[in-house]
């Protein structure tokens, strides 16, 4: 079972909704990510956090917002998407700090399926 | 900046039969190696990973990779084929952080 817990699994929104997909975990890690996955294709990296620090954005447009309100939990605000933002959102974290094994293994949620209609 | 190739978008075995995922890295430094599995609609779960130390590596539902320099390699392979082991296969190398992945294998078992 994994330890990173993402809700809402599913969503389906409009273009001109705001919505937001949260993800905890609490094993004390303090790197988190977010990968956003289309069909047949590997994840594609999104955001980072560290220490609940803004530490890499590869250039995604601004309608997604992250937010990383304490150590446990991650949060992606969603507003004005457009349908070819639909794909599997996913979450995931590791440590960031101590032996370099600990912080580069990645443990990924379950992942949030968006439709943009 | 490092990356991996997986030979082979699609892999179809029969039940029981040996399975063999090819993956090769490219690293300017010693790479941190992973396997992760993808179910049909599911996340993605860790299978197994090199870091440092034993080159033949061990991961869950039977599978193990062996690390060769030599060859920059790292595929997975499981003796026996079960249908439960159809999914997506990616394989990932990681540095500080930044891990990036291999644009996945379909495993197909046919019973």
């Amino acid at each position: 079972d994994t330890e990173v817990t993402q809700t809402p699994k599913h969503l389906v929104m409009g273009m001109t909704n705001k919505k937001s997909l949260k993800c905890e975990q609490h094993m004390g890690h303090r790197a988190m990510y977010w990968y956003k996955q289309k069909a047949k294709k590997p994840p594609e990296l999104m955001f980072v956090y560290s220490y609940e620090k803004l530490s890499i954005n590869e250039s995604v447009p601004s309608r997604f917002s992250p937010e990383c309100p304490n150590s446990s939990l991650l949060n992606l605000h969603l507003h004005a998407l457009q349908p070819e933002d639909s794909a599997l959102y996913l979450c995931a974290s590791s440590q960031e700090s101590g032996p370099l094994e600990g912080r580069n293994t990645i443990y990924f949620g379950e992942g949030s399926w968006l439709t943009v209609v | 900046a490092q990356s991996v190739t997986q030979l082979g978008s699609h892999v179809s075995v029969s039940e029981g039969a040996l399975v063999l995922l090819r993956c090769n890295y490219s690293s300017s430094v010693p790479p941190y190696l992973f396997w992760y599995v993808q179910y049909p609609n599911q996340g993605l779960q860790l299978l197994l990973k090199y870091t440092t130390g034993a080159t033949l590596v061990k991961g869950i539902n039977g599978f193990e990779a062996e690390f060769k320099k030599s060859e920059t390699s790292f595929h997975l392979t499981k003796p026996s084929a079960h249908m439960s082991d159809a999914a997506e296969y990616f394989c990932a190398v990681s540095l500080n952080n930044d891990m990036r992945f291999g644009a996945g294998t379909r495993l197909t078992v046919k019973p």
